[in-house]
């Protein structure tokens, strides 16, 4: 496809339960970023691949958050043991890694922890 | 702390007249500057940007200003159209620590433009 795909859309989760967020980037983007959004408020940093490497992690919340991206294209991020306040829309976005160049983003994952 | 604020929540704009989005930024190593447009259940689209040696940037209807003294930048969308009703995230990138532009977002602005 021509844009950043994401599934699934929507995800509810018992909270306790482990969850997988998958995100496709644009074909060829050696960058690949994951982000959270609470409701009302700008997407927030969690992680930064270029390609298949975890660069940057620091903005993960906890150690029950885990990315990946082990062929460099398709990124999954894991939740384990969620808990309420992981409620949030996770968006993933890619871009070609020159300098200035534009994110892309998905449409977002919106997870709710029950 | 919030590197990227936008002070205002909404805004309101007849339709026709100029909408003018402002952003304040604390960080002075940013490179580039950047807004986003984003409608509900959708996610963020890229709109215009600027680099931190500029201090216009001009792209059809939208035009960013950048103030490198104040630390401050806007965009203008003239004239306003009821199509550009949406929340815009004004976003900041800096390479100095990392090997990648680590993109930074305000809390953003909702639009509504009004017919």
């Amino acid at each position: 496809g021509a844009g950043v795909s994401q599934s699934p859309r929507y995800k509810v989760a018992k909270r306790g339960q482990d969850v997988a967020l998958r995100c496709d980037p644009i074909s060829g983007h050696v960058s690949l970023f994951w982000y959270q959004q609470a409701l009302g408020q700008g997407p927030e940093f969690l992680t930064y691949f270029q390609n298949e490497a975890q660069l940057d992690k620091s903005g993960l919340p906890s150690d029950r958050f885990f990315a990946e991206r082990p062929e460099g294209s398709v990124s999954t991020l894991k939740i384990q043991r969620t808990q309420q306040e992981d409620s949030a829309v996770y968006l993933c976005a890619s871009s070609s890694g020159t300098v200035g160049s534009p994110l892309h983003f998905g449409n977002g994952t919106r997870l709710t922890v029950t | 702390d919030q590197q990227v604020k936008q002070n205002s929540p909404s805004l309101s704009v007849q339709e026709g007249r100029i909408s003018i989005l402002n952003c304040d930024y604390t960080n002075s190593m940013f490179d580039y500057f950047l807004w986003y447009k984003k409608y509900p259940a959708e996610g963020p689209t890229f709109l215009i940007s600027i680099s931190s040696i500029k201090d216009k940037n001009e792209d059809g209807r939208f035009t960013v200003f950048l103030n490198k003294s104040a630390k401050h930048l806007s965009l203008h969308i003239v004239p306003s159209q009821p199509g550009d009703s949406a929340v815009y995230f004004c976003a900041a990138s800096a390479r100095y620590e990392t090997s990648y532009d680590k993109v930074i977002f305000g809390p953003g602005t909702s639009l509504s433009v009004i017919p």
